[in-house]
């Protein structure tokens, strides 16, 4: 099946630990995404890459580091985790830049919580 | 920075008409975009309007755009219980998408 996916769909560990998540799309789109979906489901982008390049990279604390090992991948790792960490992540993936009105494609989600 | 704001909720019964609204603070957004979310699931592109447009139409969603006052909607006809969702619109000024709170739509049978 042509999606995003993302990989684990859970994620339940201890505050203080590192973590991954990743994401993988099939669509041959150029630019992938990392957003936060917190839990009054407010939704606010992360990073975005293009080609590989960081295009966009909001007021992230550093120790969440995405990277994008070719243009199908973008991960997204996470040192020392807090509290304020829980939350769900979506990767998507959109042909070019969405200045251009190209819609993005969301993976389901990753649910982590941090004990 | 953009702006975008919508209620949390709506309820309707099955078979009438369910209206979203938003407003938004930033009107250099080439496109304005309603994007739905099922429970358990990531977003699906819904419908999108061109911010020279007023209105536009798509089966059962219509969207209408009110530049001067900065206010979209989303009218979906004859509302059924899959429609059931959270509703989020979203701008892109300078490239990246800004999203709404979202509204939470419950449809009773």
């Amino acid at each position: 099946d042509t999606a995003v996916s993302q990989t684990p769909k859970y994620l339940v560990t201890q505050m203080g630990n590192d973590k991954s998540i990743k994401c993988e799309q099939n669509l041959g789109h150029d630019t992938m995404y990392w957003y936060k979906q917190d839990s009054k489901k407010f939704l606010k982008i992360m990073f975005s890459y293009n080609n590989k390049e960081l295009i966009i990279n909001e007021t992230v604390p550093n120790r969440f580091s995405p990277k994008s090992p070719d243009k199908a991948h973008l991960n997204l790792h996470i040192n020392s985790l807090e509290l304020g960490d829980s939350a769900v992540y979506f990767c998507a993936s959109s042909p070019r830049d969405s200045v251009f009105n190209q819609p993005q494609h969301f993976g389901d989600g990753t649910r982590l919580s941090i004990l | 920075g953009e702006d975008v704001e919508q209620s949390l909720f709506l309820s309707v019964r099955e078979g009438d008409s369910s209206v979203i609204n938003c407003t938004y603070t930033d009107s250099s957004s080439t496109y304005l975009y309603w994007y739905k979310q099922e429970p358990g699931a990531g977003l699906q592109l819904l419908t999108y309007i061109f911010s020279n447009m007023d209105m536009k139409q798509d089966q059962r969603l219509t969207v209408l755009l009110n530049k001067k006052d900065k206010h979209l909607s989303l009218r979906i006809a004859d509302t059924q219980t899959g429609d059931s969702a959270i509703y989020f619109c979203a701008g892109a000024p300078g490239g990246k998408l800004i999203f709404g709170q979202g509204t939470e739509l419950s449809v009773k049978p």
